[in-house]
């Protein structure tokens, strides 16, 4: 089963870009790269995914590695309310893949 | 257009009693899936559903089971409630199957055993 990894927090000052890492070495051709955001009594809220070339939404962009082994998750200008858990997950599409969540990364923004 | 609803949002039962929660999914969606989240695990996988078939098994014992509905409404159940099912039970749905598919989450039930 595809596993992800991530820094366990991360800081970053108001209005400037975040750049979130998600390591995920054993990525096969079919999975997906999905990320989530959880803010406190919430459920966890869709960011953006992506297969092979970047994307960009009105939330984020998702810079993927050539060779699909990392994946950066990028806000171009935080603010207070991006404040959350970020997770980085992998999705295949064989039916026997199990979605498995990391411990994400708690991202922290300075006023 | 609506959201994904979770009912209840907080239970509290005792253990060796077993549970019912809800999940209505956005309308149109076709997968469900379920999940647990405690402080120690994180986010586990539970089971994923996809027009009434269920797709995808978590590993977690049998106590734990689900269903879906013709309507894509789905039902986790729990029986022999045990301390260690404290958690909060989370609901996404999705258009497709995940893997291409953004999931929606409910804001989830809370589950204390006692």
């Amino acid at each position: 089963d595809a596993k992800t990894t991530q820094p366990n927090s991360m800081e970053s000052n108001e209005e400037e870009p975040v750049h979130l890492p998600c390591n995920h070495s054993t990525i096969s051709g079919t999975d997906y790269i999905h990320w989530y955001r959880q803010l406190p009594s919430q459920g966890p809220e869709y960011v953006i995914h992506g297969l092979t070339s970047n994307v960009n939404n009105r939330m984020a962009s998702l810079a993927i590695a050539e060779d699909r082994k990392s994946s950066t998750l990028i806000l171009h200008r935080a603010t207070l309310r991006d404040a959350a858990v970020y997770y980085c997950i992998l999705r295949g599409m064989n039916r026997d893949d199990k979605i498995i969540f990391g411990k994400g990364t708690r991202l922290h923004i300075l006023p | 257009k609506a959201g994904v609803t979770q009912t209840p949002r907080y239970l509290i039962k005792t253990r060796g009693q077993q549970v019912t929660l809800s999940c209505s999914p956005i309308s149109g969606h076709r997968s469900v899936s379920w999940y647990q989240q405690t402080p120690g695990q994180g986010l586990q996988f539970l089971f994923e559903y996809f027009s009434e078939t269920q797709r995808n098994k978590g590993n977690f014992p049998g106590r734990f089971s689900g269903r879906q509905f013709s309507n894509s409404r789905s039902e986790m159940n729990v029986s022999t409630l045990e301390l260690g099912d404290s958690a909060l039970y989370l609901c996404a749905s999705s258009f497709e199957q995940f893997y291409n598919s953004p999931l929606h989450f409910g804001n989830g039930t809370r589950l204390t055993v006692t």
